[in-house]
């Protein structure tokens, strides 16, 4: 069964801390896309990223990196230099195998991320 | 460029009343999820649609919940005889047509408190 864990619930940090975000993925897929998203206090889920499998570059966006790890299934996720702003939960998805490609995604539980001024 | 939009943000009703609510995806998409989220959890897959066809229905979604996608535009999912075990953020999601991997962007979600 595919199963998306975020073995930490909550991290806090002080401000200009770096911070890294765990995700263990489990897929009987083949080829699959992985994604993150950060859900700030007003509620809405905002996508962070997109990958592909196929692709396991690292990727880096301003201060967000992401290290796709295809033989530890994991696709962790690290903020350097922390602000306040970043303070949100943020959720580890994969789309869920078979099911006639419906896309539908399999959410982590989140982690809440808490910087401190 | 508008995003997703649900309505209403915040519901709260009594136990055993009917509830609607509407979400509108971003115009040209036409892929359009629902997903339940209970606090301190990941949102929960409810139901989809492509287009106007509801494809998929979770085993979450029991027989007071249903799901609408008239003219594959806007979609209404409705509770018939809330129970306090709904209480929950309903997020909606849409995405374009592609494959399993499409991006999914997600509304602002309606709060439903069941007293």
């Amino acid at each position: 069964a595919q199963k998306v864990t975020q073995a930490q619930t909550e991290i806090s940090v002080v401000e200009k801390e770096d911070v890294t975000l765990d995700c263990v993925y489990e897929t009987r897929d083949t080829t699959y896309y992985l994604f993150w998203y950060k859900q700030p206090p007003s509620g809405e889920l905002v996508f962070l990223i997109r990958r592909n499998s196929f692709d396991e570059q690292n990727e880096i966006s301003g201060r967000y990196s992401w290290n796709f790890q295809k033989s530890t299934s994991s696709f962790n996720f690290t903020i350097t230099a922390s602000q306040v702003v970043d303070s949100a939960v943020y959720f580890c998805a994969l789309p869920a195998s078979g099911s006639g490609n419906t896309g539908k995604l399999i959410f982590g539980q989140g982690t809440t991320l808490q910087v401190k001024p | 460029d508008t995003g997703v939009s649900q309505d209403p943000r915040h519901k709260i009703t009594k136990r055993g009343q009917n509830v609607t609510f509407r979400c509108d995806p971003i115009s040209e998409h036409n892929r359009l999820y629902w997903y339940r989220q209970t606090l301190g959890q990941g949102p929960e897959f409810l139901t989809y649609f492509q287009n106007e066809a509801q494809l998929e229905k979770s085993r979450l979604l029991s027989d007071r919940f249903s799901a609408e996608r008239p003219k594959g535009s806007f979609s209404t999912l409705e509770i018939q005889r809330t129970e306090q075990g709904d209480s929950a953020m309903y997020l909606c999601a849409s995405s374009a047509a592609g494959g399993r991997g499409d991006t999914q962007y997600f509304g602002p979600g309606t709060r439903l408190t069941v007293l």
